[in-house]
């Protein structure tokens, strides 16, 4: 049973430019959530979704970042110019029927921002 | 100010010992969840509580609503359960998760 998969796992880019993570969630799991871990600020909840549609994304940090779930399996986190600072380990993960199940996580994204 | 407060921050025991995480927070909540976070990134959701206790194997989570406190204990503690583990709730008013900072736990042999 393939768990919540991520891609790209590492990724290393130049400041300003255009950054896309990938989520798979958990075939049937209704909520998918994006997190950024760093070792300043520990795990944040940036934005979650129920059903595709977006529920709280008063984590996200400013207008650069935007998140999409065009459909049940697959949503993306987008940074657009990306800047140092976005150096962190992005979490996507994924819960079954209601907000409070369980979370399935995946292996993350490392993110480096030169 | 922090919604959600772990403690200790870091403990080191000895193999065999029995552990004790605290976490206090200070909103209403629907939900808590412990995680662990092993060395090397991955993340794993061990209980979702949202009254009394539950067990899994070694690992017990109480919760006690009132005094708006959880604790997360290993029996019989092993290497393996070396990791970092995160207290984090769901709030009852505003669709938010707030989560602690973590308690990085070290079983030594």
């Amino acid at each position: 049973d393939a768990g919540v998969i991520q891609s790209p796992r590492h990724e290393v880019t130049e400041m300003g430019q255009e950054v896309t993570l990938r989520c798979k969630p958990i075939s049937g799991h209704d909520y998918l959530f994006w997190y950024r871990q760093t070792m300043m600020r520990g795990l944040e909840l940036l934005i979650y979704f129920n059903n595709n549609v977006p529920i709280d994304d008063s984590g996200m940090p400013e207008d650069r970042f935007s998140a999409k779930m065009p459909n049940a399996s697959f949503s993306t986190l987008k940074i657009q110019p990306s800047e140092p600072r976005d150096s962190a380990v992005y979490f996507c993960a994924s819960s079954l029927r209601t907000v409070t199940q369980p979370q399935h996580f995946g292996d993350g994204t490392r993110l480096s921002i030169l | 100010k922090n919604e959600v407060e772990q403690s200790p921050q870091n403990l080191t025991a000895q193999e065999g010992e029995f552990i004790t995480i605290n976490c206090s927070y200070s909103v209403g909540i629907s939900a808590l969840h412990w995680l662990q976070q092993h060395p090397g990134g991955g993340i794993v959701s061990l209980f979702m509580l949202s009254s009394g206790k539950k067990k899994h194997g070694r690992l017990i989570a109480t919760i006690n609503i009132q005094e708006k406190h959880s604790s997360l204990h290993i029996t019989a503690s092993h290497p393996r359960d070396s990791a970092v583990y995160i207290c984090a709730v769901y709030s009852n008013t505003g669709n938010q998760f707030y989560f602690g900072t973590g308690t990085s736990l070290t079983v030594i042999p």
